[in-house]
């Protein structure tokens, strides 16, 4: 199993630009959940799923959008970048209430 | 919303000497974790407290769930090279359909002199 598996590792985006940050899990994990760390600081949760179709917000929500059409992918979107949202984002899965597992992160400059 | 205080924010320590750090919230949690995150990789669990009280090891790590609910500690015996890295709590809350929202400290960074 590969695990977690995020998609890109870097990225340098411009003001206004808009991206999709990838994750994907083989373990069958029906929740999975993104998050921001930002430097020197922990990590905040930004959208959860708790299934194909069922979305809920974290703590940051603000310019960021998700969506899961299937178990294995849970895409995140950044509309209109901006240079708070320069950050490493990393995505997580947990079967149900389990340990969550995360992925490598993405580290996004926006610049 | 919620936040957690870690501490200390670094240490830095020879080979062979314990470790400790602590975690203190305002609120209260059902489920205190705690992570290790290596440089360039997502955050690993190290241990997880489910009780009041509990105190669980996992080898040479050592960690405490507070009586208030409101604090967690953790404790790395004999240290190793291989311990370098950055320490994180975690607080865990409920939310929609028993899905658990992980609310974090700001880390300890874990440097060791050989």
């Amino acid at each position: 199993n590969a695990g977690v598996t995020q998609t890109p590792k870097f990225r340098i985006l411009k003001i206004g630009q808009s991206m999709t940050l990838q994750c994907a899990q083989d373990m069958n994990h029906n929740y999975m959940y993104w998050y921001r760390q930002d430097p020197g600081m922990g990590l905040k949760l930004i959208y959860y799923s708790v299934g194909a179709g069922i979305t809920d917000k974290g703590e940051v929500p603000n310019g960021y959008n998700v969506s899961r059409s299937t178990t294995e992918d849970f895409p995140l979107r950044l509309e209109l970048a901006a240079p708070s949202q320069t950050s490493v984002y990393f995505c997580a899965s947990s079967y149900g209430a389990g340990e969550q597992f995360f992925g490598p992160g993405t580290r996004l400059t926006v610049l | 919303g919620q936040q957690l205080n870690q501490s200390p924010q670094s240490m830095f320590i020879q080979e062979g000497e314990d470790v400790s750090m602590n975690c203190t919230s305002s609120s209260i949690f059902n489920t205190w974790l705690w992570y290790k995150q290596d440089p360039g990789e997502g955050p690993v669990l190290l241990i997880a407290l489910y009780k009041a009280g509990e105190l669980t090891s996992n080898g040479r790590l050592t960690a405490q769930f507070g009586i208030t609910r409101k604090d967690s500690f953790l404790n790395i015996s004999a240290s190793i090279p291989s311990d370098v890295g950055i320490y994180f709590c975690a607080g865990q809350l409920r939310a929609i359909q028993g899905a658990q929202k992980l609310v974090f400290g700001q880390g300890t960074r874990l440097t060791i002199n050989p």
